[in-house]
């Protein structure tokens, strides 16, 4: 969805790594969240922000913290990057809480 | 816990064929439900909701059914194109802070 954008889009690192994974939205929607994706598995949920005052951890925050910087951008940090933290990571808005989110393409993550 | 699940992980379908879709879900008290569809490489779209005081509800091609009774939906696409295939899941809304996805079905068009 061009709506929301993720940057960037592949990232290769290392153990130990600080990194961070930026999104940025158009929709004007004041929820974002954080997922990861693995095989096998559905989205889990990382961190969300109700608003730019306003950050929850979500069900494996462990190894993440998040910064909401504007209404349209919500970047995640992997302080100190671990190979279990290989997956495919995606930022998400809505409207309002449960209701229909729109997803980012995608930031696919591997960790060496 | 409480858990969305799909029955079948692969589904084959010929073109122009009706597909079927299913999703288990665990939480009588989930209220609101969303089918998504993830293209290879891309995030998921959302392609039809529907709320717990709904039996049915049809979009362009597709319908969902909510069988509360079973706790069972499903998603229905007539005359299955090439251009559905992907992955489908199911996302279950069972209250505030909780919504929770399925792991996804992949659905296969053959020419």
């Amino acid at each position: 969805d061009a709506d929301v954008t993720q940057t960037p889009r592949n990232r290769i690192t290392k153990t130990g790594k600080r990194i961070m994974l930026e999104c940025s939205q158009t929709k004007g929607h004041d929820r974002m969240y954080w997922y990861r994706q693995d095989p096998g598995l559905g989205l889990r949920l990382i961190y969300y922000s109700f608003d730019v005052k306003d950050i929850n951890k979500g069900e494996i925050s462990d190894g993440y913290s998040v910064s909401r910087q504007a209404q349209a951008k919500f970047s995640l940090s992997l302080e100190s990057a671990i190979p279990n933290q290989t997956a495919l990571y995606f930022c998400a808005t809505s409207d309002s809480w449960g209701e229909t989110q729109y997803f980012g393409p995608g930031t696919r993550l591997l960790v060496l | 816990g409480e858990s969305v699940g799909l029955h079948l992980p692969t589904l084959s379908v010929q073109e122009g064929d009706n597909s079927i879709i299913n999703c288990a879900y665990s939480n009588s008290a989930s209220d609101y439900f969303i089918w998504y569809k993830q293209e290879s490489g891309k995030g998921p779209q959302f392609i039809i909701d529907i709320r717990s005081n709904m039996d049915k509800r049809q979009g362009q091609r597709v319908t969902v059914l909510l069988n509360k009774t079973v706790k069972h939906l499903s998603l229905q696409i007539a005359a299955t194109q090439p251009g559905d295939s992907a992955v489908y899941f199911c996302a279950e809304n069972s209250g505030y802070q909780k919504v929770t996805f399925g792991t996804g079905t992949k659905l296969q068009v053959i020419p």
